[in-house]
């Protein structure tokens, strides 16, 4: 199905693991963008990318990497998880300045 | 820096009612403006955007205002039903394609 997808839905992990949250969009639009949700902070910004190979820091971009090899992909990684980045991860993507579609997102808790 | 932020956290409303939903921005540069629902365990959905050259856009029982004077920007829902209920956030366009969100406003509405 065409749209922006999340993967895994929901994630538990350890401190000091690394996590790979995934993300597919079948637009291929040129800008895709991580966000973090946490409550008393609305949507954060962690990393954002214009294009395949071009990346981005975002607000709060300390603990994280991402990478875009393809227009399609933009996988977040947490290479060593702590639990302060226990949140709802959503990632989304746009066209230049058209609308931002968004994925269902991804719960992550980090015990 | 940027900021945007909406006034009130909660917003109670009698079904059938008008709703006002207030944000305040602080970047007297941004040149567009959206108003997002999110509702439980969802992704964020667009629910209409303004241009900084508009005062006003209507929707469908939706309208946003603009005051570029005071930086101010609100989310009015016609005749507000069940389904209304959920969080509201506004994002301002910061640049480079990225979108900066406020702390989102939860709406109730009571049958």
């Amino acid at each position: 199905d065409a749209g922006i997808t999340q993967s895994p839905r929901y994630k538990i992990t350890e401190t000091g693991r690394q996590v790979t949250l995934m993300c597919h969009q079948t637009w291929s639009h040129s800008y895709m963008f991580w966000y973090r949700q946490d409550l008393g902070h609305g949507l954060r910004l962690i990393y954002y990318s214009a294009a395949a190979d071009i990346t981005d820091k975002g607000e709060v971009p300390d603990g994280y990497v991402v990478s875009r090899s393809k227009t399609e992909n933009f996988p977040l990684t947490l290479e060593s998880a702590t639990r302060s980045q226990t949140s709802v991860y959503f990632c989304a993507s746009r066209e230049g300045a058209g609308e931002l579609f968004f994925g269902e997102g991804s719960r992550l808790t980090v015990l | 820096g940027e900021s945007v932020g909406l006034h009130l956290p909660t917003l109670s409303v009698q079904e059938g009612d008008n709703s006002i939903i207030n944000c305040a921005y602080s970047n007297s540069a941004s040149d567009y403006f959206i108003w997002y629902k999110q509702e439980s365990g969802k992704g964020p959905q667009f629910i209409i955007d303004i241009r900084s050259n508009m005062d006003k856009r209507q929707g469908q029982r939706v309208t946003v205002l603009l005051n570029k004077t005071v930086k101010h920007l609100s989310l009015q829902i016609a005749a507000t039903q069940p389904g209304d209920s959920a969080v509201y956030f506004c994002a301002e366009n910061g640049g480079t394609g990225k979108l900066i969100f406020g702390q989102g406003t939860t709406l109730q509405v009571k049958p």
